[in-house]
């Protein structure tokens, strides 16, 4: 199957610094890419959904200034967490989307990536 | 408004039990996924059922579809130590995004 890639895996910021992650899918192109939040023993909450060549969509009250989404390839997104804080602190997975006719889709998730915001 | 519930929250079985998860949504679809994730790591993709009566079963995990109902459920026969993890469904509604579940987290006791 398609493969997502995420790095860092893992990453330690300290306050009001910023951080890039990057996602990738490795042996397909895709034009559609997805920004998830989730915090621990919690649901996966949508972010963002990011367009290649275009401006991401963010979802209602995530703050586009503070997480922002560059999505300049169809194998590459990335998500910057600016002036980051303790809140910020979590797992953040994306997620390419490849249609597959009739108006179907299939979402491919990359491993995730651990925040931790001192 | 979208939402999508899981039910139980959290399950607690016996080793070579049979059991069933429950997932509920609220608008009309008909693509839903069902999802498993371990511990600190992302998600793995169990079935994807696109249509009312869709059946799909792989090793001890059956998942079904019922349109009509808005409900999709995941059914665990003789369960076993190895399915322990957090299952998640996924739905796509009319904006084209997949909505999660709440997830129900299974530990399966020997």
């Amino acid at each position: 199957g398609a493969v997502v890639s995420q790095h860092p895996s893992r990453v330690i910021c300290k306050s009001g610094t910023s951080v890039k992650i990057e996602c990738r899918s490795l042996d397909f192109q895709a034009t559609t890419m997805f920004w998830y939040r989730q915090f621990p023993k919690q649901s996966l909450m949508l972010m963002a959904t990011s367009n290649e060549g275009s401006k991401a969509t963010y979802e209602q009250g995530v703050e586009k200034d503070k997480f922002l989404i560059n999505h300049a390839s169809l194998t590459l997104s990335t998500l910057t967490v600016t002036s980051a804080h303790p809140e910020d602190s979590s797992f953040y997975i994306c997620s390419a989307r490849v249609p597959r006719g009739s108006g179907n889709y299939e979402q491919y998730f990359g491993p995730g990536t651990r925040l931790t915001v001192t | 408004e979208l939402k999508v519930e899981q039910n139980p929250l959290f399950l607690s079985m016996q080793e070579g039990k049979n059991y069933t998860i429950y997932c509920n949504y609220s608008t009309t679809s008909d693509r839903l996924y069902w999802y498993r994730q371990d511990p600190g790591k992302s998600l793995e993709s169990l079935f994807v059922l696109l249509s009312n009566g869709a059946v799909k079963q792989e090793g001890r995990l059956m998942a079904s579809l019922d349109t009509k109902a808005r409900l999709s459920t995941l059914h665990i026969t003789a369960a076993v130590h190895d399915l322990s993890a957090t299952y998640f469904c996924a739905v796509y509604f009319g904006n084209e995004k997949l909505t999660f579940g709440t997830g129900t987290r299974l530990t399966i006791i020997p």
